[in-house]
Protein backbone atom coordinates (compact mmCIF):
# COMPACT_ATOMS: atom_id res chain seq x y z
CA UNK A 1 0.00 0.00 0.00
CA UNK A 2 0.87 3.65 -0.69
CA UNK A 3 -0.20 6.77 0.24
CA UNK A 4 0.58 10.77 -0.30
CA UNK A 5 -0.16 13.68 1.99
CA UNK A 6 0.58 17.16 1.09
CA UNK A 7 0.67 19.46 3.53
CA UNK A 8 -1.60 22.64 2.91
CA UNK A 9 -3.65 22.57 0.16
CA UNK A 10 -2.87 26.36 -0.44
CA UNK A 11 0.70 27.84 -0.30
CA UNK A 12 1.11 31.80 -1.15
CA UNK A 13 4.62 33.31 -1.37
CA UNK A 14 6.48 36.66 -2.48
CA UNK A 15 8.02 36.87 -5.81
CA UNK A 16 11.57 36.38 -4.96
CA UNK A 17 10.99 34.05 -1.99
CA UNK A 18 11.96 30.55 -0.83
CA UNK A 19 9.27 28.34 -2.22
CA UNK A 20 8.83 25.04 -0.09
CA UNK A 21 6.20 22.69 -0.91
CA UNK A 22 5.97 19.52 1.71
CA UNK A 23 5.09 16.23 0.66
CA UNK A 24 5.06 12.99 3.07
CA UNK A 25 5.01 9.33 1.64
CA UNK A 26 4.28 6.23 3.00
CA UNK A 27 5.21 2.91 0.94
CA UNK A 28 5.62 -0.83 1.71
CA UNK A 29 8.17 -0.90 -0.68
CA UNK A 30 11.00 1.38 -1.73
CA UNK A 31 9.19 4.30 -3.79
CA UNK A 32 9.97 5.59 -6.82
CA UNK A 33 8.35 9.61 -6.52
CA UNK A 34 7.03 12.31 -8.72
CA UNK A 35 6.42 16.21 -8.66
CA UNK A 36 3.83 17.02 -11.03
CA UNK A 37 2.87 21.14 -11.93
CA UNK A 38 -0.49 21.91 -13.25
CA UNK A 39 -0.60 25.31 -14.94
CA UNK A 40 -4.47 26.65 -15.11
CA UNK A 41 -6.68 25.39 -18.07
CA UNK A 42 -3.82 22.73 -18.69
CA UNK A 43 -3.38 19.03 -17.86
CA UNK A 44 -0.58 18.00 -15.66
CA UNK A 45 3.28 17.81 -16.57
CA UNK A 46 6.18 15.82 -15.26
CA UNK A 47 8.55 18.77 -12.72
CA UNK A 48 10.74 15.75 -11.41
CA UNK A 49 11.27 12.11 -10.59
CA UNK A 50 13.14 10.09 -8.12
CA UNK A 51 13.89 6.73 -9.27
CA UNK A 52 16.39 5.43 -6.75
CA UNK A 53 19.64 7.08 -8.15
CA UNK A 54 20.53 10.63 -6.61
CA UNK A 55 18.71 12.08 -3.88
CA UNK A 56 18.83 15.07 -4.97
CA UNK A 57 17.17 15.76 -7.93
CA UNK A 58 16.75 18.69 -10.21
CA UNK A 59 13.56 19.42 -12.39
CA UNK A 60 12.69 22.03 -14.71
CA UNK A 61 12.02 25.97 -13.92
CA UNK A 62 15.14 25.86 -11.37
CA UNK A 63 12.81 23.56 -8.95
CA UNK A 64 14.35 20.58 -6.89
CA UNK A 65 13.44 17.90 -4.51
CA UNK A 66 15.43 15.83 -2.21
CA UNK A 67 14.61 12.22 -1.06
CA UNK A 68 14.77 11.50 2.86
CA UNK A 69 14.26 8.16 3.74
CA UNK A 70 14.51 8.94 7.06
CA UNK A 71 12.19 11.66 6.93
CA UNK A 72 9.75 9.34 4.68
CA UNK A 73 9.78 13.15 2.86
CA UNK A 74 10.14 14.37 -0.97
CA UNK A 75 9.89 18.36 -0.29
CA UNK A 76 9.72 20.77 -3.53
CA UNK A 77 11.90 23.84 -3.27
CA UNK A 78 12.95 26.53 -5.45
CA UNK A 79 15.10 29.32 -3.97
CA UNK A 80 13.55 32.58 -5.87
CA UNK A 81 9.48 32.13 -6.81
CA UNK A 82 8.50 34.03 -10.12
CA UNK A 83 4.81 34.85 -11.08
CA UNK A 84 4.64 32.16 -13.91
CA UNK A 85 4.99 29.19 -11.17
CA UNK A 86 1.82 30.39 -9.84
CA UNK A 87 0.01 26.66 -10.55
CA UNK A 88 -1.15 23.16 -8.68
CA UNK A 89 1.37 21.13 -7.36
CA UNK A 90 0.93 17.48 -7.40
CA UNK A 91 3.37 14.79 -5.46
CA UNK A 92 2.72 11.05 -6.86
CA UNK A 93 4.24 7.89 -5.73
CA UNK A 94 4.59 4.17 -7.04
CA UNK A 95 6.45 1.15 -6.09
CA UNK A 96 9.76 1.36 -7.86
CA UNK A 97 9.49 -0.38 -10.97
CA UNK A 98 5.56 -0.57 -11.18
CA UNK A 99 4.98 1.59 -13.85
CA UNK A 100 2.91 4.26 -14.31
CA UNK A 101 -0.29 2.53 -13.45
CA UNK A 102 0.22 2.39 -9.87
CA UNK A 103 0.93 6.18 -9.41
CA UNK A 104 -0.86 7.19 -6.54
CA UNK A 105 -1.48 11.36 -6.35
CA UNK A 106 -1.70 13.72 -3.40
CA UNK A 107 -4.14 15.82 -3.34
CA UNK A 108 -2.57 18.84 -4.31
CA UNK A 109 -1.04 22.19 -2.89
CA UNK A 110 -2.12 25.34 -5.00
CA UNK A 111 0.81 27.91 -5.06
CA UNK A 112 0.08 31.68 -5.23
CA UNK A 113 2.79 33.82 -6.18
CA UNK A 114 2.12 37.96 -4.90
CA UNK A 115 4.07 40.16 -6.66
CA UNK B 1 -1.04 20.65 -32.10
CA UNK B 2 -1.04 18.28 -28.53
CA UNK B 3 0.03 14.88 -28.71
CA UNK B 4 -2.74 14.06 -25.82
CA UNK B 5 -5.77 15.51 -27.56
CA UNK B 6 -9.37 14.99 -25.82
CA UNK B 7 -12.69 16.19 -27.01
CA UNK B 8 -15.09 18.00 -26.11
CA UNK B 9 -13.77 20.30 -23.81
CA UNK B 10 -16.12 20.88 -21.73
CA UNK B 11 -19.49 19.79 -21.40
CA UNK B 12 -23.03 20.11 -19.36
CA UNK B 13 -25.35 17.01 -19.71
CA UNK B 14 -28.30 16.27 -18.08
CA UNK B 15 -28.52 13.26 -15.34
CA UNK B 16 -29.62 9.87 -17.02
CA UNK B 17 -27.75 10.80 -20.48
CA UNK B 18 -25.59 8.51 -21.69
CA UNK B 19 -22.03 10.87 -22.41
CA UNK B 20 -18.87 9.72 -24.78
CA UNK B 21 -15.13 11.76 -23.69
CA UNK B 22 -12.77 10.33 -26.23
CA UNK B 23 -8.77 10.81 -26.14
CA UNK B 24 -6.70 10.66 -28.74
CA UNK B 25 -2.67 10.58 -29.30
CA UNK B 26 0.07 11.03 -31.49
CA UNK B 27 2.97 10.20 -29.21
CA UNK B 28 3.35 6.31 -29.89
CA UNK B 29 2.79 4.97 -26.68
CA UNK B 30 0.76 1.68 -25.46
CA UNK B 31 -0.15 2.60 -22.58
CA UNK B 32 -3.34 5.07 -21.78
CA UNK B 33 -5.36 6.00 -18.69
CA UNK B 34 -8.75 8.03 -17.67
CA UNK B 35 -8.15 10.03 -14.23
CA UNK B 36 -10.59 12.55 -12.48
CA UNK B 37 -9.78 15.19 -10.93
CA UNK B 38 -12.19 16.70 -8.04
CA UNK B 39 -11.00 19.77 -6.18
CA UNK B 40 -9.66 19.14 -2.76
CA UNK B 41 -9.35 15.21 -3.85
CA UNK B 42 -6.41 15.16 -6.74
CA UNK B 43 -6.26 12.77 -9.14
CA UNK B 44 -7.90 9.19 -9.27
CA UNK B 45 -7.28 6.36 -12.00
CA UNK B 46 -10.36 5.32 -13.33
CA UNK B 47 -9.37 2.74 -16.28
CA UNK B 48 -5.87 2.15 -17.90
CA UNK B 49 -5.30 0.30 -20.63
CA UNK B 50 -1.53 -1.31 -21.55
CA UNK B 51 -2.90 -2.20 -25.18
CA UNK B 52 -5.82 -2.54 -27.41
CA UNK B 53 -6.66 -6.35 -25.39
CA UNK B 54 -5.83 -5.58 -22.32
CA UNK B 55 -8.00 -2.56 -20.32
CA UNK B 56 -8.04 -2.76 -16.28
CA UNK B 57 -10.30 -1.22 -13.36
CA UNK B 58 -8.87 1.51 -11.39
CA UNK B 59 -9.80 2.68 -8.23
CA UNK B 60 -12.98 4.08 -9.36
CA UNK B 61 -14.27 2.51 -12.36
CA UNK B 62 -17.81 2.15 -10.97
CA UNK B 63 -20.73 4.04 -13.08
CA UNK B 64 -17.28 4.18 -16.03
CA UNK B 65 -16.54 2.00 -19.59
CA UNK B 66 -14.14 2.27 -21.76
CA UNK B 67 -13.02 1.07 -25.30
CA UNK B 68 -9.77 1.18 -26.80
CA UNK B 69 -10.71 1.38 -30.26
CA UNK B 70 -6.57 1.44 -31.28
CA UNK B 71 -3.44 1.43 -30.44
CA UNK B 72 -4.29 5.80 -30.46
CA UNK B 73 -7.39 6.02 -29.35
CA UNK B 74 -8.79 5.18 -25.82
CA UNK B 75 -12.36 6.56 -25.40
CA UNK B 76 -14.33 7.03 -21.48
CA UNK B 77 -18.29 6.34 -21.43
CA UNK B 78 -20.63 7.17 -18.62
CA UNK B 79 -23.75 5.08 -19.69
CA UNK B 80 -26.43 6.94 -17.19
CA UNK B 81 -24.68 10.15 -16.06
CA UNK B 82 -25.10 11.46 -12.45
CA UNK B 83 -24.55 14.77 -10.42
CA UNK B 84 -21.21 13.44 -8.68
CA UNK B 85 -19.81 12.90 -11.83
CA UNK B 86 -19.07 16.52 -12.45
CA UNK B 87 -15.73 16.52 -12.18
CA UNK B 88 -12.67 17.40 -14.66
CA UNK B 89 -10.94 14.29 -16.66
CA UNK B 90 -7.37 13.91 -18.33
CA UNK B 91 -6.45 11.02 -20.78
CA UNK B 92 -3.04 10.43 -19.99
CA UNK B 93 -0.48 7.83 -21.92
CA UNK B 94 3.00 6.48 -20.73
CA UNK B 95 5.51 4.03 -22.99
CA UNK B 96 6.02 0.41 -22.39
CA UNK B 97 8.55 0.67 -20.04
CA UNK B 98 7.31 3.33 -17.81
CA UNK B 99 9.24 4.49 -14.63
CA UNK B 100 5.84 6.76 -14.00
CA UNK B 101 6.09 9.98 -15.97
CA UNK B 102 2.76 10.04 -17.57
CA UNK B 103 1.69 12.78 -20.44
CA UNK B 104 -1.69 14.46 -20.39
CA UNK B 105 -4.06 15.58 -22.35
CA UNK B 106 -5.55 19.24 -21.34
CA UNK B 107 -8.74 17.69 -19.40
CA UNK B 108 -12.33 17.30 -20.81
CA UNK B 109 -14.54 19.24 -17.80
CA UNK B 110 -18.02 17.52 -17.81
CA UNK B 111 -20.73 18.89 -15.99
CA UNK B 112 -24.07 16.99 -14.89
CA UNK B 113 -27.34 18.83 -14.18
Amino acid sequence: AQSVTQLGSHVSVSEGALVLLRCNYSSSVPPYLFWYVQYPNQGLQLLLKYTSAATLVKGINGFEAEFKKSETSFHLTKPSAHMSDAAEYFCAVSPSGAGSYQLTFGKGTKLSVIP
Amino acid sequence: DADVTQTPRNRITKTGKRIMLECSQTKGHDRMYWYRQDPGLGLRLIYYSFDVKDINKGEISDGYSVSRQAQAKFSLSLESAIPNQTALYFCATSPGQSTGELFFGEGSRLTVL
